[in-house]
């Protein structure tokens, strides 16, 4: 089946530090990949996407590529703000029907 | 542009005690809705989705229900709450295939 595995967090940094949030999934076929962010007390908020291998998504200072030989979605920021302490997703998309598999989620905290 | 309003935000109920959540989205029309749970401290579970009036489509056996009365209307139900019912509900949606699917805020419910 489907499945989606992040690194475990909580993952702590400093200010300006450079981010990196491990994803890899299994799936059959060509499914699409997503990152969400979840800010304290909120729902989840789309952050990036990547529809095809070779893809890079982006938003926000953060980038994300799909990687196809290594079946991963790694998360990169290479300068984190205070206002990036959140929990982030790593989620795929299966080609058959229209349903997400999430990771466990990352927690962020970035320190002054 | 679309939104999606989820209510309450927050609720307390006794074991025992029915449940209704409300998810309303506007801006687009025949959605796919989608009730996800993320328990404490732990991922998203997809509960519920629907591609339409009336369609409603189980992932996990549980003590919940969904209904769709209306196109952008989904509703979460339970008859008697448990205490393992508690945690973050959150209600999504999306359109056609290979979709990105957007969350809204959430209720958060402490069954005690």
């Amino acid at each position: 089946g489907n499945s989606v595995t992040q690194m475990e967090g909580p993952v702590t940094l400093s200010e300006e530090a450079f981010l990196t949030i491990n994803c890899t999934y299994t799936a059959t076929g060509y499914p699409s990949l997503f990152w969400y962010v979840q800010y304290p007390g909120e729902g989840l908020q789309l952050l990036l996407k990547a529809t095809k291998a070779d893809d890079k998504g982006s938003n926000k200072g953060f980038e994300a590529t799909y990687r196809k030989e290594t079946t991963s979605f790694h998360l990169e920021k290479g300068s984190v703000q205070v206002s990036d302490s959140a929990v982030y997703f790593c989620a795929l998309l299966r080609t058959a029907g229209n349903k997400l598999t999430f990771g466990g989620g990352t927690r962020v905290l970035v320190k002054p | 542009s679309q939104t999606i309003h989820q209510w309450p935000a927050t609720l307390v109920q006794p074991v025992g005690s029915p449940l209704s959540l409300e998810c309303t989205v506007e801006g687009t029309s025949n959605p796919n809705l989608y009730w996800y749970r993320q328990a404490a401290g732990r991922g998203l579970q997809l509960l519920f989705y629907s591609v339409g009036i009336g369609q409603i489509s189980s992932e996990v056996p549980q003590n919940l229900s969904a209904s769709r009365p209306q196109d952008r209307q989904f509703i979460l139900s339970s008859k008697k709450l448990l205490l393992s019912d508690s945690g973050f509900y959150l209600c999504a949606w999306g359109v056609g295939s290979k979709e990105t699917q957007y969350f809204g805020p959430g209720t958060r419910l402490l069954v005690l």
